[in-house]
């Protein structure tokens, strides 16, 4: 595709609920990331996928968070049992990063997460 | 620790001006990258300009500029000739060379006055 997408662009949930968020790389990019972006904050680091090497998963606050990234294309980012501090905006980026390297991201639009 | 600072969360330009955002940042690397974002309210975060440690020469990108000093890990973005477009919150990053992390800096909510 032309650029990166997310869905959905909006997400409102019930605290305790499960909520899965999904992110379209650039055809083509090896390298896909996962950020949470907080009110007022910059973005916090949460997962990071270089091809099909074990996932990158150092910035992931809580074992309530996972992701998968399925055929080396799309991901998906899964909240489990949600809290209201997990309220926060969710950006995806990928690049075409070669071993050692360290390539532009591009970023999607992001998943503005709600939790009541 | 790599941490990225950008020390004013808030800065304003008139329209045609110029105006420079700082970003510092902290590493023990030799070789790494920088980058300024741009995220309008539409939340899209764009590259505006991107910097190789290893280049001394300060990346230039049309009106958007940098003053790369490494000695002093500071990487600060003039902004000439301002539009309004680009009133959007600018993010600062590092990346190492050997890592595969990024590192933000909390940002800075540029205002352009017309």
């Amino acid at each position: 595709g032309a650029g990166v997408s997310q869905s959905p662009s909006n997400k409102v949930t019930e605290k305790g609920k499960d909520v899965e968020l999904r992110c379209d790389p650039i055809s083509g990019h090896t390298a896909l990331y996962w950020y949470r972006q907080s009110l007022g904050q910059g973005l916090e680091f949460l997962i990071y996928f270089q091809g099909n090497s074990a996932p990158d998963k150092s910035g992931l606050p809580s074992d309530r968070f996972s992701a998968e990234r399925t055929g080396g294309s799309v991901s998906t980012l899964t909240i489990q049992r949600t809290q209201q501090e997990d309220s926060a905006v969710y950006l995806c980026a990928s690049s075409s990063q070669g071993q050692g390297l360290s390539e532009t991201q591009y970023f999607g639009p992001g998943t503005r997460l709600l939790v009541l | 620790a790599q941490t990225v600072t950008q020390s004013q969360p808030e800065m304003s330009v008139q329209e045609a001006e110029t105006v420079t955002l700082s970003c510092t940042y902290d590493t023990s690397e030799s070789d790494y990258y920088l980058f300024w974002y741009k995220q309008p309210p539409s939340r899209q975060m764009i590259l505006v300009i991107r910097q190789e440690a290893y280049k001394q020469q300060n990346a230039t990108e049309n009106r958007f500029s940098v003053n790369f000093q490494k000695a002093a890990k500071s990487f600060s973005l003039k902004i000439s000739d301002s539009q309004l477009g680009d009133a959007a919150m600018y993010f600062c990053a590092y990346s190492p060379n050997t890592g595969n992390q990024f590192y933000f800096g909390t940002g800075t909510s540029l205002t352009v006055i017309p």
